[in-house]
Parts: structure tokens; sequence; C-alpha cells
């Protein structure tokens, strides 16, 4: 089956610990998301890739870093320097072929500080 | 900056009403739209888009109307059901930017269906 897969579904983290949230996707789609998500609160964009070895930041970066060694795989760490991490964190992944696609997100990540 | 809002952050309705979810932007730019359905705990999913060159696009008991002129978008819903209870993004993308498909989301609507 195609899809985005994001592990682990939930994560605990103390505090000054950094951590890794997974998002795989098998669509070949170039371009990947990520997003953050508090409660009753819309997704803001935390990073985004166009294409392996490329990313840039969204409009929530601070405190968070991204790698994209591989067209399938867009990991994100939150590192101690993101003051308030405790949040759904959610990956999407987009089609190739243009602009006018969708996203496509994933099951999402939930990460809470103890 | 630019934002996507929403009118109405709750709508109850009836099993088998109509529904209608509005949504007001304020990027001039924008010109793809789109509406997410998000059920708790998990990740959103693809209702409907539309283009800016269109002004109506139907689905499958889905609607989605743009007003330009006045950068309101909506989302009807007809006969509604209890699994359309739902939290209900609208998201736009300037496509022709140079933030290739970045979306801005909306607040979300939070939809109750009672049977």
């Amino acid at each position: 089956d195609g899809g985005i897969t994001q592990s682990p579904k939930y994560l605990f983290r103390k505090e000054g610990q950094n951590v890794t949230l997974s998002c795989e996707q098998n669509l070949n789609h170039d371009a990947m998301y990520w997003y953050r998500q508090d409660p009753g609160q819309g997704l803001r964009l935390i990073y985004y890739s166009q294409i392996v070895n490329d990313f840039q930041k969204g409009d929530i970066a601070e405190g968070y870093s991204v790698s994209r060694e591989k067209k399938e795989s867009f990991p994100l760490t939150v590192t101690s320097a993101q003051k308030n991490p405790t949040a759904f964190y959610l990956c999407a992944s987009k089609q190739p072929s243009g602009p006018y696609n969708e996203q496509f997100f994933g099951p999402g990540t939930r990460l809470t500080v103890l | 900056g630019e934002s996507v809002g929403l009118h109405l952050p709750t709508l109850s309705v009836q099993e088998g009403d109509n529904s209608i979810i509005n949504c007001a932007y304020s990027n001039s730019a924008s010109d793809y739209f789109i509406w997410y359905k998000q059920e708790s705990g998990k990740g959103p999913q693809f209702i409907i888009d539309i283009r800016s060159n269109m002004d109506k696009r139907q689905g499958q008991r889905v609607t989605v109307l743009l007003n330009k002129t006045v950068k309101h978008l909506s989302l009807q819903i007809a006969a509604t059901q209890p699994g359309d209870s739902a939290v209900y993004f609208c998201a736009e993308m300037d496509a022709g930017g140079t933030s290739y498909g970045k979306l801005t989301f909306g607040q979300g609507t939070i939809l109750t269906v009672h049977p």
C-alpha cells in the first residue's frame, strides 16, 4: 500500500533532550513537509523540502532541524532549544507534477515533554 | 502577514441536514484552495480542492464555492452524516509564488452531527 508513515505514534521526552520523529513515504513524492498542530488550532509549517538534499525553513523553524538524504525520508529533530515542544506533529508529501496538487498527510506523532 | 481564517469555529447540525463551513482568506495572490477533514488524533484528509479560475467545484456530497471578489471560500456538505463529524480546515496557496507548495491553514471549524 502506498502512503505516509510516521513513527512513533506517541513519544515522551524529558526536558533538555533532543528527539527525532520519523516520516517515510512510498508515493514517489518530491516535496515533503512538517507541521505542528496545537490543541484547537490549525497547522503551522515547520520545515519543507522540495527535493533531496534541499530544505527550507517554514514559519516556526526555531528549535527544530531536518534532513533530506533520501527521497522517501524526511526526519524531524526537536531540539532542546524548542521552548514548548509538546504538540501533534504532522508530516505531509506532495505529488511532483506541479503546484496544483494536494498534500497527503501521515497519521501524526504526538510528542509530550515530561 | 497573510492568513486564512474561519468565520465560525463550531457548527452543530442534525443528521440529514446540509452543512456550510466558511473560510475567509486575505492573500489576494492565492490561487489554489483545499479543504481538509481531520478526525480526532489523525492526520488531515483531503476533501476537495479548487483553483482560482473556478467559482464552484463539486465532489461526492461536497461542493466548494470560491468568491474571489470578497476572498471567501465555503464548503457545503449535503445530507450530513454522523461520520462527517470532524474538524474542517481550509488551506490556501500561492502556486505562482516562490514557496513551492506551501499551504497556509485556517484555524478550523468543528462540525458536530447529531443523530
